[in-house]
C-alpha cells in the first residue's frame, strides 16, 4: 500500500513556464516532507522540505506548498529551465525520518526548449 | 571525494551467488541508510545505522539480507543467495546528524546496480 503516491509518472513543460509537481499521501502521522532530484545514473539529491507546522517553504524558483487536510504537497519551479529536466520524488517521514524517508514512485519532468 | 561514494557501480551476479556492496558515506556523518530502488519505483528502506549500531533492519526483504557498520563509518550491504527478484539499485544515503534533529537531508551516492541472472 503506497503511502506517499505521485500519480503523474511524467510530466512535460516549456521552458519559462512553471512546473507544478503533485504528491498526495495516506499517513496522518507523516510530518516532515521532501523533494528529491534525481539525474540518470545518480543517486537523489535533496531539494527542498517542509514541516508540517508550515504551508509553504520557498528556495529561490522552487517552492512547496503543503495542504494537510488534504494530505497533499506541491512542488512548483518558475521559471523552468532545461537543467531542470529530471525525475522528482516526494518523500515524507515521521518523527524527523527514524524510520527512514518514504518515497514516491516519482515523476519525469521534462523541460521542452 | 566529499559525496558519498559507493562501489561496485554495477554488479552481476548468477542466481545463488553471494554480493557484497560497499557504501563510505561523507567523512563525520553520524547517520546511514541503505535503499532499494526497482526499476519505476521510488527508494525503499531498508536499514539504519548510527554510528556502528544497527537501529532499524524493518526494511530488509529477508534474512538473506544483512548489514554492518562495525567502525561507524564504512558499511557493507551483504545479500546472501541471490535471487532474481533482488535485482535494483542499491542506495546508500547518509546524514550529519540523527533523525529527529532537523537534519533529515540526507545525502545519497549514486548506487550499485545488482543484475540476478
Amino acid at each position: 500500500d503506497q503511502q506517499v503516491k505521485q500519480n503523474s509518472p511524467s510530466l512535460s513543460v516549456q521552458e519559462g513556464r512553471i512546473s507544478i509537481l503533485n504528491c498526495d499521501y495516506t499517513n496522518s502521522m507523516f510530518d516532515y516532507f521532501l523533494w528529491y532530484k534525481k539525474y540518470p545514473a545518480e543517486g537523489p539529491t535533496f531539494l527542498i522540505s517542509i514541516s508540517s507546522i508550515k504551508d509553504k517553504n520557498e528556495d529561490g524558483r522552487f517552492t512547496v506548498f503543503l495542504n494537510k487536510s488534504a494530505k497533499h504537497l506541491s512542488l512548483h519551479i518558475v521559471p523552468s529551465q532545461p537543467g531542470d529536466s529530471a525525475v522528482y520524488f516526494c518523500a515524507a517521514s515521521v518523527g524527523g525520518g527514524a524510520d527512514g524517508l518514504t518515497f514516491g514512485k516519482g515523476t519525469h519532468l521534462i523541460i521542452q526548449p | 571525494g566529499a559525496g558519498v561514494s559507493q562501489s561496485p557501480r554495477y554488479k552481476v551476479a548468477k542466481r545463488g551467488q553471494d554480493v557484497a556492496l560497499r557504501c563510505d558515506p561523507i567523512s563525520g556523518h553520524v547517520s546511514l541508510f541503505w535503499y532499494q530502488q526497482a526499476l519505476g519505483q521510488g527508494p525503499e528502506f531498508l536499514t539504519y545505522f548510527q554510528n556502528e549500531a544497527q537501529l532499524d533492519k524493518s526494511g530488509l526483504p529477508s534474512d538473506r539480507f544483512f548489514a554492518e557498520r562495525p567502525e561507524g563509518s564504512v558499511s557493507t550491504l551483504k545479500i546472501q543467495r541471490t535471487q532474481q527478484e533482488d535485482s535494483a539499485v542499491y542506495l546508500c544515503a547518509s546524514s550529519l546528524l540523527p533523525p529527529g534533529t532537523g537534519a533529515e537531508k540526507l545525502f545519497f551516492g549514486s548506487g550499485t546496480q545488482l543484475s540476478v541472472l
